[in-house]
């Protein structure tokens, strides 16, 4: 059956670490796959996205990468900060056309002062 | 520029009876998506509009439905409503939807059904 899943439900770290959330798939080929954050009451923001061909990508303190044979997409926050807290979500799509995403469960981030 | 906007923020209804709620894209934006989320299932995908056309679908039975119009705004209803279908509702726009396009989503309505 098809699954998506990410790491842990909740994940504490210190500030000033290194954050690393984990996506794993089975039995989906997806096109690209999304991360977004979410913070209580409203809705997810995006944040970096990843196509099937590409092996890392950076926005500022962000980077994910995209293992394909692991089926696999890592995503790390470096420097992490308190604001940092919330849940982070990843997404696929197995096409191009459209729009159709599923959606992990999510992590909970707490960086703690 | 404004964001996604949905109305009605909050909503309580009684089993049974159908909702529609709205939602309005991005200026500019010809896709919009649909999605619930509760703690249970998470964020699962209804369905997405692009054009005034439904493009995809998720799996949920025939009470969910939905519509665009040509000014992009959408609309989706539930019809017979149960107690499972207490939830947040979120819509996303994007220019096209697809890769390359990133998802902007609103604030959510949150419904009750009791």
């Amino acid at each position: 059956s098809q699954k998506i899943e990410q790491n842990s439900e909740a994940l504490n770290i210190q500030e000033g670490k290194t954050a690393t959330l984990t996506c794993n798939y089975t039995n989906y080929s997806p096109a690209y796959l999304q991360w977004y954050r979410q913070d209580p009451g409203r809705g997810p923001v995006f944040l970096l996205l990843i196509r099937e061909n590409e092996k890392e990508k950076r926005k500022e303190r962000l980077k994910v990468t995209f293992d394909t044979t692991l089926k696999q997409s890592l995503f790390h926050i470096t420097a992490s900060q308190p604001a940092d807290s919330a849940t982070y979500l990843c997404a696929l799509d197995e096409d191009n056309y459209g729009q159709n995403f599923v959606f992990g469960p999510g992590t909970r981030l707490s960086v703690l002062p | 520029k404004a964001g996604v906007t949905q109305t009605p923020r909050y909503l309580i209804k009684t089993r049974g009876q159908q909702v529609t709620l709205s939602c309005s894209p991005i200026s500019g934006h010809r896709s919009v998506s649909w999605y619930q989320q509760t703690p249970g299932q998470g964020l699962q995908f209804l369905f997405e509009y692009f054009s005034e056309t439904q493009r995809n679908k998720g799996n949920f039975p025939g009470r969910f439905s939905g519509r665009q119009f040509s000014n992009s705004r959408s609309e989706m209803n539930v019809s017979t409503l149960e107690l499972g279908d207490s939830a947040l509702y979120l819509c996303a726009s994007s220019l096209t939807g697809g890769q390359n396009t990133e998802a902007f989503f609103g604030q959510g309505t949150r419904l009750t059904v009791v």
